[in-house]
């Protein structure tokens, strides 16, 4: 079963410009993770915030996580043609992740 | 430091056939995970290992799915026979502890 529900679905921007996405989730957990995915490649692991923090950043990422509402955002500031790929948040409740379907991000220059 | 290797990253077999791929995580990760990735969805789990024994393997159908882990290191997915809905990438991760999971390239099965 999904957990994660990202939101929208796709989004397309010009270069430079920010993009947000969101997460949302069901269940109660430790940690919260995104994932980037390239066409036909592996998942690379972007960034991971715990459940006691509310925000964190690393180089152009911010992530946020509100618990009480069980959702998270992804924010890519100034983006790049490199960053069109899709995304995806997971939920770590202990075990295995379990993922949403993705945003698909395409960054046009 | 090595990443997640699998192999095959390409088969393509006609239904009712059987397909394997190999994993082999990074070393020193004592959790193994298998996912199938159906296109335009997330993965999803299809089993986990904790050294050689099964965490969890509630979503592996095991009528046609199997997977073991030999010696706790490098572990191997077998579908026998496949249907056309296992088209899919089975992506194969690892992970250290609580830290986050490392993926492999994957492997595209396409089943006609």
């Amino acid at each position: 079963s999904q957990q994660g529900e990202e939101d929208p679905q796709a989004l397309s921007i010009q270069e430079g410009e920010n993009a947000t996405m969101n997460c949302s989730y069901k269940t109660s957990i430790n940690n919260l993770q995104w994932y980037r995915q390239n066409s036909g490649r592996g998942l690379v692991h972007l960034i991971l915030i715990r459940s006691n923090e509310r925000e964190k950043h690393s180089g152009r990422l911010r992530v946020t996580l509100d618990t009480s509402k069980k959702s998270s955002s992804l924010l890519i500031t100034a983006s790049r043609a490199a960053d069109t790929a899709s995304y995806f948040c997971a939920t770590d409740a202990g075990t295995a992740l379990i993922f949403g379907k993705g945003t698909t991000l395409s960054v046009s220059s | 430091e090595a990443g997640v290797a699998q192999s095959p990253r390409y088969k393509i077999i006609e239904k009712r056939q059987s397909v394997a791929f190999w994993c082999n995580p990074i070393s020193g990760h004592a959790t193994l995970y298998w996912y199938q990735q159906i296109l335009g969805q997330g993965p999803k789990l299809l089993i986990q290992f904790q050294n050689n024994g099964v965490v969890d393997d509630s979503q592996l159908p095991k009528d046609r799915f199997s997977a073991e882990r030999l010696k706790g290191v490098d572990s191997t997915l077998k579908i026998q026979p496949a249907k056309l809905e296992d088209s899919a990438v089975y992506l194969c991760a690892s992970r250290y502890a609580s830290y986050e999971q490392y993926f492999g390239p994957g492997t595209r099965l396409t089943v006609t």
